[in-house]
């Protein structure tokens, strides 16, 4: 099992520029989500998706969207990005989660590595 | 919010037992307390979670006590590659408010 994949994992983009993170599990979870973490601090939970089909804000959704492609699928998509947006961005999944489970393990992805200039 | 106090770094030695203390005083009756690791340019891995009193595996302990206001992460002997971040989480039913991971402790283990 691969577990969580991520591509790409770096980017650079222009200021203004759009692009799509993809993530993908193999282990069936349920949930999943995406982070982002800035040098010296902890992860923010941008979005998350408790099942297929559904996806809901988390801390910092501002200038994301997401889909849930299916169950295996997640994208996070930066419309047209801003050099505020340049962080590590990780992915996750669990088995349960969010709204209605209390005790989750969550598998993280390697991380894209994102720069806006 | 959820929210969770670790020290922010800690330094030990190889062969060593420590014990990172994380605070969270408005934990609710139904949240687990879980702890991730994470090393450099990787995302984080789960170590260890639980609900009350001590749970153990094959990698740590971790101890709560009777009002759960805080919990304390033991790792026995530790080994070089134990370097990394160490982050106390308070997860819970009933939003994205209880997915809050705080700046978490840096653990440096010295030869």
């Amino acid at each position: 099992n691969a577990g969580v994949t991520q591509t790409p994992k770096f980017q650079v983009l222009k200021t203004g520029q759009s692009m799509t993170l993809q993530c993908a599990q193999d282990m069936n979870h349920n949930s999943m989500y995406w982070y982002r973490q800035d040098p010296g601090m902890g992860l923010r939970l941008i979005y998350y998706s408790a099942s297929e089909g559904t996806t809901d804000k988390g801390e910092v959704p501002n200038g994301y969207n997401v889909s849930r492609l299916n169950k295996r699928e997640f994208s996070l998509r930066l419309e047209s990005a801003a050099p505020s947006q340049t962080s590590v961005y990780f992915c996750a999944s669990s088995e349960v989660g969010l709204p209605s489970s209390s005790s989750y393990e969550q598998y993280f992805g390697p991380g894209t590595r994102l720069t806006v200039t | 919010l959820a929210k969770t106090t670790q020290p922010i770094s800690m330094d030990s030695y190889e062969g060593q037992e420590v014990n990172i203390t994380c605070s969270h005083n408005n934990i609710a009756t139904n949240d687990y307390i879980t702890w991730y690791q994470q090393f450099p340019s990787q995302g984080p891995r789960f170590i260890i979670q639980g609900y009350k009193t001590k749970v153990t595996n094959e990698v740590a302990s971790l101890f709560i006590p009777a009002d759960r206001k805080s919990s304390t992460l033991s790792l026995p002997r530790v080994s070089l590659s134990d370097t990394a971040v160490y982050y106390c989480l308070v997860e819970g039913s009933g939003g994205y408010n209880k997915l809050i991971f705080g700046a978490g402790t840096r653990l440096a283990v010295h030869p």
